[in-house]
């Protein structure tokens, strides 16, 4: 079975500085890929961010870049320039490879809170 | 492009009533998923279908029937709604249940029971 921890319920950042929603991850499955979900106040669901497990490079997305520390099975995301938009929640999630149809596991959710 | 339509967006119900939850998707996506959200919990899934005709359970089922009777929609069904099942729902799509393919998400149901 897979599981996504997220330790952070609330976090909280000046506007245009980095800020760090941390995840780490439990599966005994070798191929997996990790996700990164934004859900505004609005309530819909926006991908950010991806990184496989094979992935030799940390994934990089404009302002978004995921922390990939395969042996430690952690995979944080660092948010550059904080913006007022990127106040959300954040969830990290996971879908493993093989058989296991796609379905994904999410962590509790980080709310990120951006200050002017 | 309309990618997964949820409908309804909002209902009440009361204890003991059923329901259809309605998602469609134009992606021609062969995987099909239904979430509920609840708070400190984040998302966990309820059904799944890998294909017209098919339908499996997640990790939450009880209280739910599904069908996936065409391609393009995925019904998730409360027959006797319970207070616990309040929440928000999401469907989400994806072409194939490989480790590196997106899913894409509905804009969610928010479903209270009283």
């Amino acid at each position: 079975a897979q599981k996504i921890t997220q330790t952070q319920p609330g976090m909280f950042v000046q506007e245009k500085e980095a800020v760090t929603l941390d995840c780490t991850y439990d599966t005994s499955d070798p191929s997996y890929g990790l996700f990164w979900y934004k859900q505004p106040s609005s309530g819909e669901m926006i991908f950010l961010i991806y990184q496989g497990s094979y992935d030799q490079q940390n994934a990089t997305e404009g302002r978004y870049s995921l922390n990939f520390q395969k042996a430690r099975k952690s995979a944080n995301l660092v948010i550059s320039a904080s913006q007022l938009g990127d106040s959300a929640m954040y969830f990290c999630a996971m879908r493993p490879g093989g058989t296991s149809y796609g379905k994904l596991t999410f962590g509790q959710g980080t709310i990120l809170t951006v200050h002017p | 492009n309309a990618g997964v339509t949820q409908t309804p967006k909002f209902r009440v119900l009361k204890t003991g009533q059923s329901m259809t939850l309605l998602c469609a998707q134009d992606m021609n996506h062969e995987y099909m998923y239904w979430y509920r959200q609840d708070p400190g919990m984040g998302l966990r899934l309820i059904h799944y279908s890998v294909g017209e005709g098919t339908t499996a359970k997640g990790e939450v089922p009880d209280g739910y029937n599904v069908s996936r009777l065409k391609k393009q929609n995925f019904l998730l069904g409360l027959e006797s709604a319970a207070p616990s099942q309040t929440s928000v729902y999401f469907c989400a799509s994806s072409y194939s249940g490989r480790r590196n393919t997106e899913a894409f998400f509905g804009q969610g149901t928010r479903l209270t029971v009283v």
